[in-house]
């Protein structure tokens, strides 16, 4: 067990509509990061916060966002799904934001995911 | 964690023999990289790491190989188990700006008992 937890396990939903993933870091860190897990494209970056603000952004989507409150849980929002959204999607935490703010061994963690279908 | 890529890269080993399992990156920026582990319906697991500093480190069972000449990584597992079936991933993060990691491909381990 990892430490990092998101909900829910399972998703299925129409195209066209929102969804809400939720995640929970590690006790004592700062950062959360999102990643899309799909067949033909690996896993790739979304976009990480670090304290409640947004740190970096990599592949999202505009139609993708993201936000972390004050308790340091996060929420990737995803709307106007389409079926190429259908994918896992992993939350990872970790200490530090940006490289010039932390080791560099600051190691990321992740949660067990969230398996998204789009119909 | 489901296959990643239609075409992922897969190796088989006998139980109890030694496995490799190799990554190349391209980035000569990058100054960490880890290896995580992926079974079936589970994120990935964090396995061991290594810095750029470094060309070899150890840890239980596993060993992970550095070649910055030719940007070249390696996992060695030792006496390999049926719990060792997984996807393997190595990853990579860069020395300036955000901290995301970003994943190779990904290799397939099966294990034959």
């Amino acid at each position: 067990d990892s430490g990092v937890t998101q909900t829910p396990k399972h998703l299925i939903t129409a195209t066209g509509q929102r969804v809400t993933l939720r995640c929970s870091p590690r006790s004592g860190d700062l950062s959360v990061y999102w990643y899309q897990q799909s067949l033909d494209q690996g896993l790739q970056f979304l976009i990480q916060y670090y304290n409640g603000e947004e740190r970096a952004k990599g592949n999202i989507l505009e139609r993708f966002s993201a936000q972390q409150f004050p308790d340091l849980h996060s929420e990737l929002n995803l709307s106007s799904l389409e079926l190429g959204d259908s994918a896992l999607y992993f939350c990872a935490s970790s200490v530090a934001g940006l490289r010039s703010e932390g080791p560099i061994t600051d190691t990321q963690y992740f949660g067990p995911g969230t398996r998204l279908t789009v119909l | 964690g489901e296959s990643v890529g239609l075409h992922l890269p897969t190796l088989s080993v006998q139980e109890g023999d030694n496995s490799i399992i190799n990554c190349a990156y391209s980035n000569s920026a990058s100054d960490y990289f880890i290896w995580y582990k992926q079974e079936s319906g589970k994120g990935p697991q964090f396995i061991i790491d290594i810095r750029s500093n470094m060309d070899k480190r150890q840890g239980q069972r596993v060993t992970v190989l550095l070649n910055k000449t030719v940007k070249h990584l390696s996992l060695q597992i030792a006496a390999t188990q049926p719990g060792d079936s997984a996807v393997y991933f190595c990853a990579e993060t860069r020395q300036t700006g955000a901290n995301n990691l970003f994943f190779g491909t990904g290799t397939r381990l099966t294990v034959i008992p």
